[in-house]
């Protein structure tokens, strides 16, 4: 079955750029959704935004203009970029398969930690 | 963005108890509702979809139901594997947003 794997720098310091993987094995990353959700130490879940195909993306208005999300489909790999990131973006992020635009997240990567500081 | 409310945030039962969660939406979604469980630090796992639609796999004492504004996630006899947290999420918008959770803790 699809497994979704996680990966990146563990720590990054404020006003500087947040960027994780996200590599997929036992399936193919073209024709489906790819999302990024993260969730704050003890808190609840954010969906940051997707990827579909290579050019159509769709973002959280509240972090809109700080991310941006691809593909690379030669190396079946999800990427995330997070600018000027601060204390506030410390959390576990996840990657998930999108079953659809109007879709539920099945299956989830295990999630990395990132801490800002 | 459609807010999604949860409650309660955490409620104590015992293994065999019948255990609720209601999880409302500031607006109509039909039935673009999924449930998810999440056990301390692990992935959040998808248990149904469509308001009502068991995932494969998942044991049937899990059941959820609604449509539009108000929906319900049900365990019929809590297991001690089941002690987790419960999320709901709606797809019906964007942002595609989540309930705020509810813990589900051993009495």
């Amino acid at each position: 079955q699809v497994q979704l794997q996680e990966s990146g720098p563990g720590l990054v310091k404020p006003s500087e750029t947040l960027s994780l993987t996200c590599t997929v094995s036992g399936g193919s990353v073209s024709g489906y959704y790819w999302s990024w959700i993260r969730q704050p130490p003890g808190k609840g879940l954010e969906w940051i935004g997707y990827v579909y195909y290579i050019d159509t993306t769709n973002y959280n208005p509240s972090l809109k203009s700080r991310v941006s999300i691809s593909i690379d489909t030669s190396k079946n790999q999800v990427s995330l970029e997070l600018t000027s990131v601060t204390a506030a973006d410390t959390a576990v992020y996840y990657c998930a398969r999108q079953g659809a635009h109007y879709g539920w997240f099945d299956p989830w990567g295990q999630g990395i930690l990132v801490t800002v500081s | 963005d459609i807010q999604m409310t949860q409650s309660p945030s955490s409620l104590s039962a015992s293994v065999g108890d019948r255990v609720t969660i209601t999880c409302r939406a500031s607006q109509a979604i039909r039935n673009n509702l999924a449930w998810f469980q999440q056990k301390p630090g692990k992935a959040p796992k998808s248990l149904i979809y469509a308001a009502s639609s068991l995932q494969p796999g998942v044991p049937s004492r899990f059941s959820g139901s609604g449509s539009g504004a108000e929906f319900t996630l049900t365990i019929s006899s809590l297991q001690p594997e089941d002690f987790a947290t419960y999320y709901c999420q709606q797809y019906n918008g964007y942002p595609l947003t989540f309930g705020g959770g509810t813990k589900v803790e051993i009495k």
